[in-house]
């Protein structure tokens, strides 16, 4: 019964690929975000939807395509892949009440590996 | 902007030591605070909150009081484990973002615990 799962877990690439992960929560949250945390581990959010609609775009590069097609799933496709982009990703998901954020809940990573 | 200061690592401490981790930050209006942790190997999972000044968030042992006058949310344990090792984050939220919360995080400790 997990609550925000991505797929895969691991993926590794060569450079110039196209490649797509996957996450879906069985929350019933309307908000879902992607964050990037990098080999020092800092975390950095890149997208958030809210009910399918896009709210951030945190300067990230135009490879990176978020796309929701309802709001328990939000999917990242990176076009032309960078071994820049190896990173760990991680897929979130939170619930806003009258305009109140509750908390947040993250699935358990995608690392990305660019060779 | 919100940000984050958190204490540099990485922490090494023996079995049954106190900790404490320090965390500081710049936030317009009222956030909410978070501990983060990540296992060796695996996602973030929520430690604790606190949503408004003078809460104090405990789980697992840990506990951290959020402290306005200071901005600061310092994370404090009594007695360490083994299995207390791993990367802590402290992070903000302004929950009345109105669709565009985020979590914004900090640098990340690492906490080693030796026998």
């Amino acid at each position: 019964d997990t609550a925000v799962s991505q797929t895969p877990k691991y993926l590794v690439t060569q450079m110039g690929n196209d490649k797509s992960i996957k996450c879906e929560q069985n929350l019933g949250h309307d908000t879902m975000y992607w964050y990037k945390q990098d080999s020092k581990k800092f975390l950095k959010i890149m997208f958030s939807y809210n009910n399918k609609e896009l709210i951030i775009n945190e300067t990230v590069p135009n490879r990176f395509s978020p796309k929701s097609p309802d709001k328990a799933h939000l999917n990242l496709h990176i076009n032309s892949l960078e071994l820049g982009d190896s990173a760990v990703y991680f897929c979130a998901s939170s619930q806003e009440i009258g305009n109140y954020n509750y908390g947040y809940t993250f699935g358990s990573g995608t690392r990305l590996t660019v060779v | 902007g919100d940000s984050v200061t958190q204490m540099e690592g990485p922490v090494t401490l023996s079995e049954e030591a106190c900790l404490t981790i320090n965390c500081t930050y710049t936030a317009t209006g009222y956030p909410s605070l978070f501990w983060y942790v990540q296992y060796p190997g695996e996602g973030l999972q929520l430690l604790l909150k606190a949503t408004k000044a003078d809460d104090k968030g405990s789980n697992k042992g840990f506990e951290a009081t959020y402290r306005k006058e200071t901005t600061s949310f310092h994370l404090e344990k009594g007695s360490v484990q083994v299995s207390d090792s791993a990367v802590y984050f402290c992070a903000l939220s302004d929950p009345y973002g109105f669709g565009n919360e985020k979590l914004t995080f900090g640098t990340g400790t690492r906490l080693t615990i030796i026998p």
